[in-house]
C-alpha cells in the first residue's frame, strides 16, 4: 500500500468547512483512497473512499487530484462532534476485505467553538 | 440495528490469567478482524477471519488465540495474559466484495 502524509493537527471553526489534506504521491493506478476517523475512546469510523472521481456522501466529500497524488477530505459544516483523528489510507482493493488496514498517525482535527 | 458489539468494554486481569474478549456482529459479514491500539503504534492487526472456521495471523499474533465457529462471533483469547498485552482491542468486520471495515467500540484491557 502506498504511503500517506498528513499534517499532525489542524484547527477549524465550528460551522465552517474543514479541509483535511493527504499526500499519496506513490499511489498506483488500482489503489483506492480511504478515510476513517477516530473520535476519542471510540472505534475507528469509516467516512468515505474513492479511486479517481470525486465522491460525496452524507458525511463528507472526497476530492482527488487528477494525478491522484493527493486528496482532500471536506467536512462541509464542521461541528464540535467532528473533533477526532482523521486517517487517510491508500490500499489496493482486495475484493473481499481480507487485509487489515494500516493506520498512520493521521490528522488531529480540533473544531473550535 | 446493533451492528458490531464488543464485551466486556473494560477488563482488569492479572498476569498469567486467561481472558477472552468477545466480538459479535449482526450483519453476517464474511470478514472479521482483531486489532490492538497502543500509544505510539497505532492500530495493529492481530488476527483476521475470512469466514467461519477460517482464520489467519496478522501482524502481531503471538500470545493470542482466535476461533470462529459461527459467522457472527469472533472471540479473542489471551491464554496467559502478560503486561505487554495491556491495550485497547478493537474488533472489525467487512463484507464480501467491499474493503470497508466497520469497527466495534473497543475493549480496554489492563493486565496487572
Amino acid at each position: 500500500d502506498a504511503k500517506t502524509t498528513q499534517p499532525p493537527s489542524m484547527d477549524c471553526a465550528e460551522g465552517r468547512a474543514a479541509n483535511l489534506p493527504c499526500n499519496h504521491s506513490t499511489i498506483s493506478g488500482n489503489e483506492y483512497v480511504y478515510w476513517y476517523r477516530q473520535i476519542h475512546s471510540q472505534g475507528p469510523q469509516y467516512i468515505i473512499h474513492g479511486l479517481k472521481n470525486n465522491e460525496t456522501n452524507e458525511m463528507a466529500s472526497l476530492i482527488i487530484t487528477e494525478d491522484r497524488k493527493s486528496s482532500t477530505l471536506i467536512l462541509p459544516h464542521a461541528t464540535l462532534r467532528d473533533t477526532a483523528v482523521y486517517y487517510c489510507i491508500v490500499r489496493l482493493y482486495s475484493g473481499g476485505g481480507a487485509d487489515g488496514l494500516t493506520f498512520g498517525k493521521g490528522t488531529h482535527l480540533i473544531i473550535q467553538p | 440495528d446493533a451492528g458490531i458489539t464488543q464485551s466486556p468494554r473494560y477488563k482488569i486481569t492479572e498476569t498469567g490469567r486467561q481472558v477472552t474478549l468477545m466480538c459479535h456482529q449482526t450483519w453476517s459479514h464474511s470478514y472479521m478482524f482483531w486489532y490492538r491500539q497502543d500509544l505510539g503504534h497505532g492500530l495493529r492487526l492481530i488476527y483476521y477471519s475470512a469466514a467461519a472456521d477460517i482464520t489467519d495471523k496478522g501482524e502481531v499474533p503471538d500470545g493470542y488465540v482466535v476461533s470462529r465457529s459461527k459467522t457472527e462471533n469472533f472471540p479473542l483469547t489471551l491464554e496467559s495474559a502478560t503486561r505487554s498485552q495491556t491495550s485497547v482491542y478493537f474488533c472489525a468486520s467487512s463484507d464480501w466484495g467491499t474493503d470497508t471495515q466497520y469497527f466495534g467500540p473497543g475493549t480496554r484491557l489492563t493486565v496487572l
